[in-house]
């Protein structure tokens, strides 16, 4: 059983079109993240949802929106592609106890996502 | 702001060989974290540490945490090949838990 799903795995596309990711967790987590991993292999958080209400934006461009439905999805949608978004992107889901419970974030596969 | 920082970034050691990886944070941090990342493949999730002093272990990897000194390790014991990969430690606090990754280490064991 996987835990969190993501897909597409792969998604090939041109400059100046809309697509969307779609993430699925299967662990009753209450707090869902979407992580951006560059070229040079660097994580940066964009956003999180806790019961599908949004807690963390970073800075990124408001072409991403990201929507969670229900706590167990979360979907990224991306607006006007630039080659600048070509990146792997990590769907992520954990689950907030205390201050000192571990908070283990559980990954998702990956979209690698290239825009040409 | 926050910042992780890891050295090396690269690390090639013979098998059998022991070393460390180094990870320093610049503010408090409730969490330290150590993920596994093959290439091409999701993050695998090693160790969490929450207080000073902390120290776990699994197989050839031992990870231990220093918050006075914001500093924890991931030490290698009599590298096997399998142990090829990257590593992140990421940094979290609690009520706000977005990971602030490091650098990445990427590890290669030679025969």
């Amino acid at each position: 059983d996987t835990a969190v799903s993501q897909t597409p795995k792969y998604l090939v596309t041109q400059m100046g079109n809309d697509k969307s990711i779609k993430c699925e967790q299967n662990l009753g987590h209450d707090t869902m993240y979407w992580y951006k991993q560059d070229s040079k292999k660097f994580l940066k958080i964009m956003f999180s949802y806790n019961n599908k209400e949004l807690i963390i934006n970073e800075t990124v461009p408001n072409r991403f929106s990201p929507k969670s439905p229900d706590k167990a999805h979360l979907n990224l949608h991306i607006n006007s592609l630039e080659l600048g978004d070509s990146a792997v992107y990590f769907c992520a889901s954990s689950q907030e106890t205390a201050r000192t419970s571990e908070n283990e974030q559980f990954f998702g596969p990956g979209t690698r996502l290239t825009v040409l | 702001e926050l910042k992780v920082e890891q050295n090396p970034l690269f690390l090639s050691m013979q098998e059998g060989k022991n070393y460390t990886i180094y990870c320093n944070y610049s503010t408090t941090s409730d969490r330290l974290y150590w993920y596994r990342q093959d290439p091409g493949k999701s993050l695998e999730s090693l160790f969490v540490l929450l207080s000073n002093g902390a120290v776990k272990q699994e197989g050839r990897l031992m990870a231990s945490l220093d918050t006075k000194a914001r500093l924890s390790t991931l030490h290698i014991t009599a590298a096997v090949h399998d142990l090829s990969a990257t590593y992140f430690c990421a940094v979290a606090n609690f009520g706000n838990e977005k990971l602030t990754f490091g650098t990445g280490t990427r590890l290669t064991i030679i025969p």
